[in-house]
């Protein structure tokens, strides 16, 4: 297992506005994920940020809105740009060990976001 | 797409009786995991199931894995208050890096 924190932990930002999130791991790991979750629902995966190539996006999100760094094997930033009300969520971002989809997730304890 | 469906929704148990929640995909998986969400927390990895018929304990938990690898179900025997949370199961998505998670089951233990 992993290690994970999340920077902030929660924020109110004003529309219009961009976030930047931050998760640090105390190991190395290959695969990164941010995933979003309204309260009572269940997690919607953003993007995988595998670190040594791009960052892949699921239907529904796009780089330029939502941002990824993955600068090394412990590190990751997710930005939320241009925001919105309806950007606001619990984000949280994991790390997965294994390989071949049969990996273990372990989560941060996520950043709360509101949008005033 | 690929999706994992999770019954029910909701389960209020008194304290003291046992809980199951059940998970169902339409095609045959290669695994399937389980986590469990406190209120007010992040999800936290349970027990991944890999073989056909598979089941695993945990204390007071255990996990199946079906005969067809198309369902799984988690079984808590006599529930405590700290059993309360959202539990997920989740399954391979469209590609090796991506895990699909079902909407959850939340149980709610009466004192």
């Amino acid at each position: 297992s992993a290690v994970i924190s999340q920077k902030p932990s929660r924020d109110i930002c004003q529309r219009g506005t961009s976030l930047t999130i931050q998760c640090q791991v105390d190991s190395q790991v290959t695969m990164m994920f941010w995933y979003r979750q309204q309260p009572g629902q269940s997690l919607t995966l953003i993007a995988t940020a595998n670190q040594g190539s791009e960052a892949t996006y699921e239907s529904g999100f796009v780089i330029d809105k939502f941002p990824i760094s993955r600068p090394n094997l412990t590190f990751s930033t997710l930005t939320v740009s241009n925001m919105s009300p309806e950007d606001s969520s619990i984000y949280l971002c994991s790390v997965g060990y294994g390989t071949g989809g049969r990996y273990e997730q372990y989560f941060g304890p996520g950043t709360r976001l509101t949008v005033t | 797409g690929q999706q994992v469906m999770q019954i029910p929704q909701y389960q209020h148990v008194q304290e003291g009786e046992d809980f199951t929640t059940y998970c169902n995909s339409s095609t045959t998986l290669s695994n399937i995991q389980w986590y469990k969400q406190r209120p007010g927390g992040h999800p936290v990895f349970l027990i991944q199931l890999v073989k056909s018929g598979e089941v695993k304990k945990q204390k007071r938990l255990t996990f199946q894995f079906g005969e067809a690898k198309k369902n799984s179900s988690l079984h808590i025997t006599a529930t405590q208050t700290t059993d309360v949370g959202t539990y997920f199961c989740a399954g391979p998505g469209d590609r090796d890096d991506k895990i699909i998670f079902g909407k959850g089951t939340r149980l709610h233990i009466l004192p």
